[in-house]
């Protein structure tokens, strides 16, 4: 069966800190890895990893991923309240469809 | 990205009846999509809306309890029949631009059954 799994599940760190998330898949027919932030209901897309070993980076917000290691992490530098969400990972199985993980809860303490 | 709308944008339902949530895209957006994200959980795909043709349903949703339409490329609605409290949830469209494209989530219809 396909499964996304991600840890950790919840995470309370002080404004300014690095945070790390983590994505594990094993998904049929890979074809590319996604990442979303949910705040209130609508998951907004952050970054679309294909290749493996190829950093995506978006402001302080970057991502890589490991094919060998069947993994992702999601990085997070200098904190900020405004990035307390639910941090997504998905996993295209084949053409379209969308497998997701359980989903990271941060909080981010001023 | 794509432009993705959806209403209602929230409903409080009595059980037994049904709800029509309305999505629509823009005109890049071939594929479309029906999540539900239930309390607490993360989003599990319903069904592929098809244009003009029956949607394509993911195990353990079935056509009379999610009846899905897609009448031209950019509109589709989902149907939430016969509602219990279970039905409570988050009820996601998505739409990619392509096979080779990410999806995008229109704003979502949080829908509460008492």
């Amino acid at each position: 069966e396909d499964k996304v799994v991600q840890s950790p599940l919840s995470l309370v760190v002080h404004e300014g800190d690095t945070v790390t998330l983590n994505c594990s898949y094993e998904v049929t027919n890979f074809r590319s890895l996604l990442w979303y932030k949910q705040e209130k209901k609508a998951p907004t897309f952050l970054f679309m990893l294909t290749s493996s070993g190829i950093e995506k980076k978006s402001g302080r917000l970057s991502s890589i991923l490991d094919k060998k290691e069947l993994s992702s992490i999601l990085n997070i530098t200098a904190t900020q309240t405004g990035d307390s969400a639910i941090y997504l990972c998905a996993v295209f199985q084949g053409a379209q469809k969308l497998v997701f993980g359980q989903g990271t809860r941060l909080t981010i303490n001023p | 990205s794509a432009v993705i709308s959806q209403k209602p944008s929230r409903d409080i339902c009595q059980r037994g009846t049904s709800l029509t949530i309305q999505c629509q895209v823009d005109s890049q957006v071939t594929m479309m999509f029906w999540y539900r994200q239930q309390p607490g959980q993360s989003l599990t795909l319903i069904a592929t809306a098809n244009q003009g043709s029956e949607a394509t349903y993911e195990s353990g949703f079935v056509i009379d309890k999610f009846p899905i339409s897609r009448p031209n490329l950019t509109f589709s609605t989902l149907t939430v029949s016969n509602m219990s409290p279970e039905d409570s949830s988050i009820y996601l469209c998505s739409g990619d631009r392509g096979p080779t494209d990410t999806q995008y989530f229109g704003p979502g219809t949080r829908l509460t059954v008492l």
